[in-house]
């Protein structure tokens, strides 16, 4: 069955590097995603993965995937203020006819 | 140029009513989607349209009815609203093919009062 789950909380100093982490059930994503939603406003998507690849940067964003565990992880250097909202994961399956299965979301408070 | 385009983006109704949510992209994807974001922020996919047809109905209510008049357009009827139906409903769409990328509307929160 599908289940992506991600912790509630994370709590990070401006500066400082977050890693939020995501763990899914089903092995045959095909594609894994991070979204960003702030306070009021739609999801905007950051980045993705493809499944059979383990690691993707894209400036501060880095994507690392271990399929063997089901563990997705984002990392974002140099964390700014304006990276303060909820993060979700998600994943997508093409038998599934591509819907977006979503975790709960993490929420990421930058202090400064 | 707005890509996902929903209105209204607030909506509230007393209970019982009919509403619809109307949804516009103009990103020339093949298919469109309506997911529900409850309280606690939890995200449902509810529907799914490939180039106007029904691809994904998750145990939805029959209360709720999509209608896509063209690839462009996927649009939420709502009849009898409940109290339970309150919650923020985002459109997408997303190009065909493997890779779901998909682009969200801003949401519309309904209020059932």
């Amino acid at each position: 069955g599908e289940d992506v789950e991600q912790s509630l909380f994370l709590s990070v100093r401006e500066g400082d590097s977050s890693v939020i982490n995501c763990t899914y059930t089903d092995s045959s994503s095909t594609y894994l995603y991070w979204y960003k939603q702030e306070p009021g406003a739609g999801l905007q998507l950051l980045t993705y993965i493809f499944s059979n690849m383990d690691m993707k940067q894209d400036q501060r964003l880095t994507v690392l995937l271990n399929k063997k565990d089901k563990h997705l992880s984002l990392r974002i250097a140099d964390t700014q203020t304006g990276d303060s909202a909820i993060y979700f994961c998600a994943e997508s399956m093409w038998a599934a006819g591509n819907k977006l299965t979503f975790g709960g979301g993490t929420r990421v408070l930058v202090k400064p | 140029d707005t890509a996902v385009s929903q209105t209204p983006k607030y909506l509230v109704t007393q209970m019982g009513n009919d509403k619809s949510i109307k949804c516009e992209q103009n990103l020339g994807h093949d298919t469109m989607y309506w997911y529900k974001q409850d309280s606690k922020k939890f995200l449902k996919i509810m529907f799914s349209y490939n180039n106007k047809e029904l691809i994904i109905n998750e145990t939805v209510p029959n209360r709720f009815s999509p209608k896509s008049p063209d690839k462009a357009h996927l649009n939420l009827h709502i009849n009898s609203l409940e109290l339970g139906d309150s919650a923020v409903y985002f459109c997408a769409s997303s190009p065909q093919g493997l890779n779901t990328e998909a682009f969200f509307g801003q949401g519309t929160r309904l209020t059932v009062v």
